[in-house]
């Protein structure tokens, strides 16, 4: 079975610029969690999509946002880019919510 | 103070050494993860864990509830387990989202 996919895997970004985030899940997983993991705090939530539907989300401002599509593909999209938006980005598959997580190889974003 | 503390925050250990990570946290939980970073940053779940005890080849991570506490050991360790090691907690106190530890740096030498 094929992995977690993201693309890209490295974008530069400019202050202001809103950018958009793919995360193709193992075949047969339907839920999908995003993450973001810089130097300073670590690993923090995003949010979780479960068919479709935003299940839970982090303590992050409403520039971040996300969806799922019905094949679970997944996309998070940050609006007005901020420098501190520098960050990796990963993303997690589960059979359903609250299993095993697989991740992502991860999207490094560099806002400049 | 972090919800999830890991401790130590470093470690080098010589081939061969018995390893063990520690996590604690303080609240009830509805499962423990382990997780493992390679430098490039692709992650990897070595343990999901709610009760007792799990081992997977050299490693053994075992959870104890009463105490909020948990433990990863690396047997016979070697230099490509160099990584970091990250615990994470589920907890409906925490919203049922996945909350992480900073992580325990690992180093090998052979």
């Amino acid at each position: 079975k094929a992995g977690v996919t993201q693309t890209p895997r490295y974008l530069i970004k400019t202050r202001g610029q809103q950018v958009t985030l793919s995360c193709s899940p193992i075949s047969g997983h339907r839920s999908v969690s995003w993450y973001q993991q810089t130097p300073g705090q670590g690993l923090q939530f995003l949010f979780e999509y479960f068919s479709e539907t935003q299940r839970n989300k982090g303590n992050f401002p409403g520039r971040f946002s996300g969806r799922q599509f019905s094949n679970s593909r997944s996309e998070m999209n940050v609006s007005t880019l901020e420098l501190g938006d520098s960050a990796l980005y990963l993303c997690a598959s589960s059979l359903v919510s609250y299993n095993e997580q697989f991740f992502g190889p991860g999207t490094r974003l560099t806002v400049l | 103070k972090n919800e999830v503390e890991q401790s130590p925050q470093n470690l080098t250990a010589q081939e061969g050494e018995f390893i063990t990570i520690n996590c604690s946290y303080s609240v009830g939980i509805s499962a423990l993860h382990w997780l493992q970073q390679h430098p490039g940053g692709g992650i990897v779940s070595l343990f999901m864990l709610s009760s007792g005890k799990k081992k997977h080849g050299r490693l053994i991570a075992t959870i104890n509830i009463q105490e909020k506490h948990s433990s990863l050991h690396i047997t016979a360790s070697h230099p490509r387990d160099s990584a970091v090691y990250i615990c994470a907690v589920r907890s409906r106190g925490y919203g049922n989202k996945l909350v992480f530890g900073a992580g325990t740096i690992l180093r090998v030498k052979s």
